[in-house]
Order: C-alpha cells, then structure tokens, then sequence
C-alpha cells in the first residue's frame, strides 16, 4: 500500500519552514526520506525507525509517529537549494528487505 | 568516484525492440536494486539482488528480465518494447539490503519507446 504524502506541493520564500506528512495504512518498520532534484537522481535525507524516534541534521528534521503511522519533515529557514520533489519511503514491520514503498511525492520550491 | 553508475543515460527506441541498461556500483555493496519512475514522478521498485541472489522480484511483466553477473552489478534487459515502457529506469544499492540501509540511487537511464 502506497504511503500518502501532503501536501502535494507547496511554495515558500527563503527562510520560511515547511512541514511535509507521509502517512501509511500499515505498521511501520522504517521511513526513509529522499530528495530529488529535476533530471537527478534520488538523494537521501535521513531514516527512521519505529520507536517514535526524531533525527536532524542542519535545519533538515524528521519523526516518526508509530501510533498515528505517520512521519513528518520539518525545513526549518528554507534555502534556493532546498527545492525539489520530497519522496518518502516505506518499509512495512513484516519485511525487512530493503523494499520501500515511494509516496507520491511533494514538490517544494523555494523562491528568493 | 563515481558511486552508482548507469549506461546509457539515454535510450530511444522503436516499439518492439529489445534493449537492456547496465549497472555497477563500486561501493562494494551487497544489495542492488532496479526502480521505474513513470511520468508523475511515481518511484516503484522493480526487482532487488543480494550478491547475485534475486530478492525481490515484484509485479513486473515477465518481459522485464534483470542478471547479476556479480554483486557490483545488476543489469536490465527488456524484450518487446512497448509504449508503457517508456520512463526513467533506476538502479540503487545498499550494504544488506536491510531496513535500516540508505540506498544510493545511480542517475538514471531515461528509456523513450516510440
């Protein structure tokens, strides 16, 4: 079951935040977040494991709901770069092969 | 230096044609793994290895046919091209194959079927 992201999209200025949701019917084992720019490959963001935890790095953080089977994205004072498409990936709890379900996507972009 | 490599970036081809894309990481990984990403930007997984062995293997038409010669790579070949085809093909590895891996994807190989 694919994973839903919102919103789809969203417009900042610089130095604004932004919190993108990725919600799953399915318990959980992980979520990955990645960022793709246009014409370029997927790059990764951070993991997250179920346990509720919350990782960071920069001004690029995230959590992990295992209740609500939910994760968030929170950019905080956006920058030009952090434009692009925000996918996140889920594993359900049973599988633990490395298979991610994609959410749909959402595209930031961050204007002067 | 380059981590995850495809060949070739590109590929245009008739309706029908057979055509394969090449993969290799060089981060002596165990895991590599094909993903289809359609026109809505929409990433699926397609198939995984895990040092030559076939892991995941999802619902792909049996046209799709991927070999691992050996654990730095992973090929694609793809026989009777159809228009549906068309869409960007990419390759990822990881350490396992577990969870908890980040998975480095390589730059993609943009297939036209005309």
């Amino acid at each position: 079951q694919q994973p839903v992201q919102s919103p789809q999209a969203v417009i900042l200025r610089e130095g604004e935040d932004a919190v993108i949701n990725c919600s799953s019917s399915k318990a959980l084992y992980s979520v990955h977040w990645y960022r793709q720019k246009h014409g370029e490959a997927p790059i990764f963001l951070m993991i997250l494991l179920k346990g509720g935890e919350q990782k960071g790095h920069d001004k690029i953080s995230a959590s992990f709901n295992e209740k609500k089977q939910q994760s968030s994205l929170y950019l905080t004072a956006s920058q030009l770069s952090y434009s692009g498409t925000y996918f996140c990936g889920t594993e359900p709890s049973s599988s633990n092969t490395g298979k991610l379900i994609f959410g749909q996507g959402t595209t930031l972009q961050v204007k002067p | 230096d380059t981590a995850v490599s495809q060949t070739p970036k590109y590929l245009v081809t008739q309706m029908g044609n057979d055509k394969s894309i090449k993969c290799e990481q060089n981060l002596g990984h165990d895991t590599m793994y094909w993903y289809k990403q359609d026109s809505k930007k929409f990433l699926k997984i397609m198939f995984s290895y895990n040092n030559k062995e076939l892991i995941i293997n999802e619902t792909v038409p049996n046209r799709f046919s991927p070999k691992s010669p050996d654990k730095a790579h992973l090929n694609l070949h793809i026989n009777s091209l159809e228009l549906g085809d068309s869409a960007v093909y990419f390759c990822a590895s990881s350490p396992w194959g577990a969870s908890t891996d980040t998975q480095y994807f390589g730059p993609g190989t943009r297939l036209t079927v005309l």
